[in-house]
């Protein structure tokens, strides 16, 4: 059974770049993800998407956006990178049901890309 | 927004000892999951407890809704238990939040 998997393991870019980083979900999963870990710090939420949609999203600005493909994968674009957004990003995915709340279902997560700003 | 805190936010053990960590949320929830980090970063799923107990080997957990809190318990402490665990709720607004975590550190 494939769990999530993610690319690349570690990236470093300079300030005011700009990142694509990819997530496939589990087999069988159709939603996906995305989180920050900051060091030392719990995931924070981005944003997730369902059905090629962003249906939710936490408090980060819109130089973070996203993907999601007919696959199900996903990717996580970040614009003019700044030294703050130095993180491990976490993909994960679930299997959407009929609950109404996106936020009650379980949720496995990916190893990480490790990004780092300069 | 809801609150998520877990205590203790360090606990330094010999192998062999139990252990109880604790997440206390400020609102209804209809998800709470435990999770390990690894020291790779990687989330390793421990449970899925909205509500009620589940036993998985040395690792138990029981999330009383009604009174905001869940408890996650490792028996027979391993060093290869050492790590941060993370308690992570769903609720009304729709969106997943993550506690600060429990680092765990298992002496030989």
């Amino acid at each position: 059974d494939a769990g999530v998997t993610q690319s690349p393991t570690h990236l470093i870019k300079t300030r005011g770049q700009q990142v694509t980083l990819r997530c496939s979900p589990k087999s069988g999963h159709d939603t996906v993800s995305w989180y920050q870990q900051a060091l030392g710090q719990g995931p924070q939420f981005i944003f997730q998407y369902y059905e090629e949609e962003e249906r939710q999203r936490g408090n980060f600005p819109d130089r973070f956006s996203g993907h999601q493909f007919p696959n199900y994968s996903s990717e996580l674009n970040v614009n003019a990178l700044l030294l703050g957004d130095s993180a491990l990003y976490l993909c994960a995915s679930s299997l959407t049901g009929t609950s109404t709340f996106y936020s009650s279902y379980e949720q496995y997560f990916g190893p990480g890309t490790r990004l780092t700003v300069t | 927004g809801i609150q998520v805190e877990q205590s203790p936010p360090d606990l330094i053990l010999q192998e062999g000892a139990n252990s109880t960590l604790r997440c206390n949320f400020s609102d209804s929830v209809n998800n709470l999951q435990w999770f390990h980090q690894n020291p790779w970063g990687q989330l390793i799923n421990l449970f899925y407890i909205p509500s009620g107990t589940k036993q998985n080997g040395r690792l138990s957990a029981t999330t009383v809704a009604t009174e905001r809190y869940s408890l996650l318990y490792i028996s027979s402490s391993q060093t290869t238990d050492s790590g941060v665990y993370f308690c992570a709720v769903g609720n009304r607004d729709d969106k997943i939040i993550f506690g600060k975590g429990t680092r765990l550190h298992i002496l030989p």
